[in-house]
């Protein structure tokens, strides 16, 4: 069945470091593509996506390609902030229903 | 006021207890989803619904159900608790076609002692 494989964490950096998460999928057909972010106490909300091969998603300095000839969606940042620690979930539309990988936690130090 | 609304935020109760966890949203969606959380698995989904009349099982439905009372509600139910369901739960919602976002509520915390 589908699946969704991202990057264990804690991934730990320093402020305006550069950022990536790497996430693989495995699917039938071509599903859009997520990245969802869930700050401490909060629900997951949607960072980006992408719903074809080649798109480019964005949003708040974050970009992530999907790459069909890779089967990667991989979470990029070129400098990043302790306001973005949280932890990030790639995931995948199968049909009717989001799968999600199992989240990498980022934390950002000053 | 938030779209998509969880209650109770927090809840600890004893083993062979029912409870019951509502969701309700204001944002029109026809489609609602349960997710638990834990440590290391990401999200797993329990039930979906696509409208008021069709539910659905999820990946991991044993030992809950659910009702969905009208486009606005959808409630959890464990009919008896027991302590390995012990996850932060959440509800979501997203537009009645695919390649949609799910919009999801702040989760509700849930221990079963």
């Amino acid at each position: 069945g589908d699946s969704v494989t991202q990057m264990e964490g804690p991934v730990t950096l320093s402020e305006e470091a550069f950022l990536t998460i790497n996430c693989t999928y495995t699917a039938t057909g071509y599903p859009s593509l997520f990245w969802y972010v869930q700050y401490p106490g909060e629900g997951l909300q949607l960072l980006l996506k992408a719903t074809k091969a080649d798109d480019k998603g964005s949003n708040k300095g974050f970009e992530a390609t999907y790459r069909k000839e890779t089967t990667s969606f991989h979470l990029e940042k070129g400098s990043v902030q302790v306001s973005d620690s949280a932890v990030y979930f790639c995931g995948l539309d199968s049909s009717y229903k989001l799968i999600f990988g199992s989240g990498t936690r980022l934390l950002v130090r000053p | 006021d938030a779209d998509v609304t969880q209650t109770p935020r927090n809840r600890i109760t004893k083993t062979g207890k029912r409870i019951m966890l509502e969701c309700s949203q204001t944002k029109g969606h026809d489609r609602m989803y349960w997710y638990r959380q834990d440590p290391g698995l990401g999200l797993r989904l329990i039930y979906y619904s696509f409208d008021v009349k069709d539910i659905n099982k999820g990946e991991i439905s044993d030992g809950y159900s659910v009702s969905r009372q009208a486009q606005a509600k959808f409630s959890l139910s464990l009919e008896s608790a027991i302590p390995n369901q012990t996850a932060l739960y959440f509800c979501a919602t997203s537009e009645g076609n695919s390649n949609q976002p799910q919009h999801f509520g702040d989760g509700t915390r849930l221990s079963i002692l």
